[in-house]
């Protein structure tokens, strides 16, 4: 089975400029969720989705991040503008959620993020 | 809120050896999920172990086992024999349920040296 997809692999870009990071859940997930990983903060959870409904967005770091699922396949993040402090690995995960609660969340691989 | 502590920001072994990871937690709901995930240098988060707060049995897979103390709020990692394939950050996890939310501590580093 595939496992959580996401893309780019890595992103460099510079400040400014639009970022849009992409996630494919595993199929029959009902949940998404999107963490950043730095060095400072370590392991930061984003946001959340269960089925395509945005639960809980506490963990967004300010309006200039925002994300989406338009279908329970696809969901984005994006960075307008974005800036260096954005820098970091972004990971996606997703999980059976309440159909199965014995399931622990996988991630996919990360996106690297670079804003120069 | 939930918060997940690790206080050993690295450490290291000697392959063959055994070595404990610390993870202590603090939550108010008694129904929830711990767990230790691996990320070696690829970055892909890779999961260890799981244990079920209501299972007063420590988990064990293979050569990695833990130690879960549930009124003290600690869920410690035991790598034995260990390898040095088991180089990565470990992090620590706790599951909120029946949410699935995930709370992460901050990682340990550990190296296994020849």
């Amino acid at each position: 089975d595939a496992g959580v997809i996401q893309s780019p692999r890595h992103e460099v870009t510079e400040m400014g400029q639009e970022v849009t990071l992409r996630c494919k859940p595993i199929s029959g997930h009902d949940y998404l969720f999107w963490y950043r990983q730095t060095m400072m903060r370590g392991l930061e959870l984003l946001i959340y989705f269960n089925n395509n409904v945005p639960i809980d967005d506490s963990g967004m770091p300010e309006d200039r991040f925002s994300a989406k699922m338009p279908n329970a396949s696809f969901s984005t993040l994006k960075i307008q503008p974005s800036e260096p402090r954005d820098s970091a690995v972004y990971f996606c995960a997703s999980s059976p959620g309440q159909g199965a609660l014995n399931q622990p969340q996988h991630f996919g691989d990360g996106t690297r993020l670079s804003i120069l | 809120a939930q918060t997940v502590t690790q206080s050993q920001p690295e450490m290291s072994v000697q392959e063959a050896e055994t070595v404990t990871l610390s993870c202590t937690y603090d939550t108010s709901e008694n129904n929830y999920y711990l767990f230790w995930y691996k990320q070696p240098p690829s970055r892909q988060m890779i999961l260890v172990i799981r244990q079920e707060a209501y299972k007063q049995q420590n988990a064990t897979e293979n050569r990695f086992s833990v130690n879960f103390q549930k009124a003290a709020k600690s869920f410690s990692l035991k790598i034995s024999d260990s390898q040095l394939g088991d180089t990565a950050m470990y992090f620590c996890a706790f599951m909120k349920l029946p949410t699935g939310m995930m709370r992460f501590g901050a990682g340990t580093r550990l190296t296994v040296k020849p």
